[in-house]
C-alpha cells in the first residue's frame, strides 16, 4: 500500500531533550515535505527537500533540522525542543515539485512541557 | 507570505453551494486545495497550475485568476461528507522558492442535514 509513515505518532517529552521523528515513504517520491499545524494557524512548512541530498528551509525552520540521506526517509529533528514547538507535526511527499499532489502521513502530536 | 483565505467558517444546508477564496499578495504560480476532517491528515483535492484550466471533479471544481492572484473553490449541492477544514496553498516557483508551499489559515465548513 502506497503510503507515508511517521513515528511516533504521539509524543511527550521535556524541555531539551533531542528527539527525532521519522517520516518514510514508499512511493519513490521525490519531493518531502514538513509541516506543522497549530490552531488558527493552519499548515506551516518546516523544511522541504526537492531530492536527496537537498534540502531547504520552510516558514518556520528555527529549532528544526532534517537530513534526506536516503529517498524514502526525512526525519524532523529538534536537537533542544521547547514548549513553543508543542504541535502536530505532518510529513507529506508528491512524486515532485511542481504540479503533483502531496501525500501526507498521519500526523505527530508533540508536547513539550 | 500566507494567503488569505475567506470565509473563516461557513455553515451549509445539504445540498447548497458554497464557494471558498484564497488570495496571495505574491505572483503565484500554482494553488493546491486540501480538505483535512477532523483528527485525520490533509487530503488532496486539486492543483492549479499557472495558465492552465479551470479544474474540477464530481461537484468540487476550482478556478485560479493569475491576474488577481486569486484561486476560488466551487462545492455543488454540498454532501454531509464535504465538512472539514478547506486550506489552499500556494507557491511562487521562481528564484529560491521552488519548494515552498505556504498555506491559507483555514476555512471550516459544515454541512448539516
Amino acid at each position: 500500500e502506497a503510503q507515508v509513515t511517521q513515528n511516533p505518532r504521539y509524543l511527550i517529552t521535556v524541555t531539551g531533550k533531542k528527539l527525532t521523528v521519522t517520516c518514510s515513504q514508499n512511493m519513490n517520491h521525490e519531493y518531502m515535505s514538513w509541516y506543522r499545524q497549530d490552531p488558527g494557524l493552519g499548515l506551516r512548512q518546516i523544511y522541504y527537500s526537492m531530492n536527496v541530498e537537498v534540502t531547504d528551509k520552510g516558514d518556520v525552520p528555527e529549532g528544526y533540522k532534517v537530513s534526506r540521506k536516503e529517498k524514502r526517509n526525512f526525519p524532523l529533528i529538534l536537537e533542544s525542543p521547547s514548549p513553543n514547538q508543542t504541535s502536530l507535526y505532518f510529513c507529506a511527499s508528491s512524486s515532485r515539485w511542481g504540479g503533483y499532489e502531496q501525500y501526507f502521513g498521519p500526523g505527530t502530536r508533540l508536547t513539550v512541557t | 507570505q500566507q494567503p488569505v483565505q475567506s470565509p473563516q467558517a461557513v455553515i451549509l444546508r445539504e445540498g447548497e453551494d458554497a464557494v471558498i477564496n484564497c488570495s496571495s499578495s505574491k505572483a503565484l504560480y500554482s494553488v493546491h486545495w486540501y480538505r483535512q476532517k477532523h483528527g485525520e491528515a490533509p487530503v488532496f483535492l486539486m492543483i492549479l497550475l499557472k495558465g492552465g484550466e479551470q479544474k474540477g471533479h464530481d461537484k468540487i471544481s476550482a478556478s485560479f485568476n493569475e491576474k488577481k492572484q486569486q484561486s476560488s473553490l466551487y462545492l455543488t449541492a454540498s454532501q454531509l461528507s464535504y465538512s472539514g477544514t478547506y486550506f489552499c496553498g500556494t507557491a511562487m516557483n521562481y528564484g529560491g522558492s521552488q519548494g515552498n508551499l505556504i498555506f491559507g489559515k483555514g476555512t471550516k465548513l459544515s454541512v448539516k442535514p
